[in-house]
Parts: C-alpha cells; sequence; structure tokens
C-alpha cells in the first residue's frame, strides 16, 4: 500500500539557517504530493503541494519538488525564522481515492 | 483561519464509554473526512463522508461509525472505548471528493481514555 517516510526529528537550527526535511514515499499510480504544517495547538494547515513529477510546490519561502525517479519530495527553506518552529508532516493523496496518507511528521524548533 | 470546527476541544472518558465528536465544515464544503492522530504520529485516515454518504474506509473496526447531516456537518462515534483510543481526532472538510481538492482541517478534539 501507499506508504510515507520521513527524517526523523527533531530538528534544531539557529535562525536563519538551510533547512531540509526529507521525505520519501511509495505509492501506486501518480499520486499527489503535500506538506502540511502544524503549529503548537492547531490543527493542520496546506503548506505547498505538487501534482506531478517535476512540478516545484513553494509558499512563505518554502519548496519541494516532485521527483518521481527517487520518490520523493524533500521540503526545503533558504532561512528559517522563530515563527516557523512547527510540526511539518508530508503526505500523499491518490488522485483516484479520497484520503490523504501522512508520513510520521517531523518536529523543527527554530532558535533565536 | 479555516472555518472548520470541532466540539469538543478537549474530552475524557472511561474504558468501555461511548463518544460522539462534531465537525462543522466549512460553508460551501460537501465532503468531510475524520483522521485519528495519535501522539508523536501522523494522522491516519478514519472514513470521509460526501453528501451525507461514506465514501471510504481506513483499517478502524467497526465501533469507529459517522454521520452526515444535510449541512454536511458531521460526527464520528466510537463505541466501547479501548485506552489505545487516546489520540488527536481531526476532521476536514473539502468541496469535494479526491486529494486535489484542498482539505481544511479543524483544531481537532484531544479524547483521553482512563
Amino acid at each position: 500500500g501507499n506508504s510515507v517516510t520521513q527524517m526523523e526529528g527533531p530538528v534544531t537550527l539557529s535562525e536563519e539557517a538551510f533547512l531540509t526535511i526529507n521525505c520519501t514515499y511509495t505509492a501506486t499510480g501518480y499520486p499527489s504530493l503535500f506538506w502540511y504544517v502544524q503549529y503548537p495547538g492547531e490543527g493542520l494547515q496546506l503548506l505547498l503541494k505538487a501534482t506531478k513529477a517535476d512540478d516545484k510546490g513553494s509558499n512563505k519561502g518554502f519548496e519541494a519538488t516532485y521527483r518521481k525517479e527517487t520518490t520523493s519530495f524533500h521540503l526545503e527553506k533558504g532561512s528559517v525564522q522563530v515563527s516557523d518552529s512547527a510540526v511539518y508532516f508530508c503526505a500523499l493523496g491518490d488522485n483516484y481515492g479520497q484520503n490523504f496518507v501522512f508520513g510520521p511528521g517531523t518536529r523543527l524548533s527554530v532558535l533565536p | 483561519e479555516t472555518g472548520v470546527t470541532q466540539s469538543p476541544t478537549h474530552l475524557i472518558k472511561t474504558r468501555g464509554q461511548q463518544v460522539t465528536l462534531r465537525c462543522s465544515s466549512q460553508s460551501g464544503h460537501n465532503t468531510v473526512s475524520w483522521y485519528q492522530q495519535a501522539l508523536g504520529q501522523g494522522p491516519q485516515f478514519i472514513f470521509q463522508y460526501y453528501r451525507e454518504e461514506e465514501n471510504g474506509r481506513g483499517n478502524f473496526p467497526p465501533r469507529f461509525s459517522g454521520l452526515q447531516f444535510p449541512n454536511y456537518s458531521s460526527e464520528l462515534n466510537v463505541n466501547a472505548l479501548e485506552l489505545d483510543d487516546s489520540a488527536l481526532y481531526l476532521c476536514a472538510s473539502s468541496l469535494d471528493p479526491g486529494t486535489n481538492t484542498e482539505a481544511f482541517f479543524g483544531q481537532g478534539t484531544r479524547l483521553t481514555v482512563v
């Protein structure tokens, strides 16, 4: 079945550092790929998405490129801020299905 | 602000009891999905309702059941609660089924079973 693997956390960075959170997936067919963010005490918010191979999703300085050859969708940001501290979830969605399959999440802490 | 509201925000129940969680979908959305998020894990799909009918189910036992009402709000019912049911329960509403339509998540209901 479909599954998502993310790098283990927590990840602790200093403000303005470069961020990479690795995500790989296993899926049949051609899934869409997503990054969701969960701030403390809140639900999930869509950060970015890509619906086909080689698409790049971007939002708020975050980027991720859908790499079919490596089945990856790594999240990157060039310069993190304290306000980026949250839990980040990689997810896939089957275009013919109705639900998301989430990874276990990666907790990011950014120190001033 | 997503417009998806869940109630209650926190709940404590005893093993063996029954619980009902509620979700009001965003205006205009006809699809509600429920997810269980255990501590330190990613959300897991329970089921989805589309226009008042169940439209898919994850790997959860029948004691997890649901309803969707004509106004598209939804309930999640769990019978015979077990300690492992302790989790954050998230609902997500979307304009239509399928993950190409953006889903908006509520803040969740934190259920503790003792």
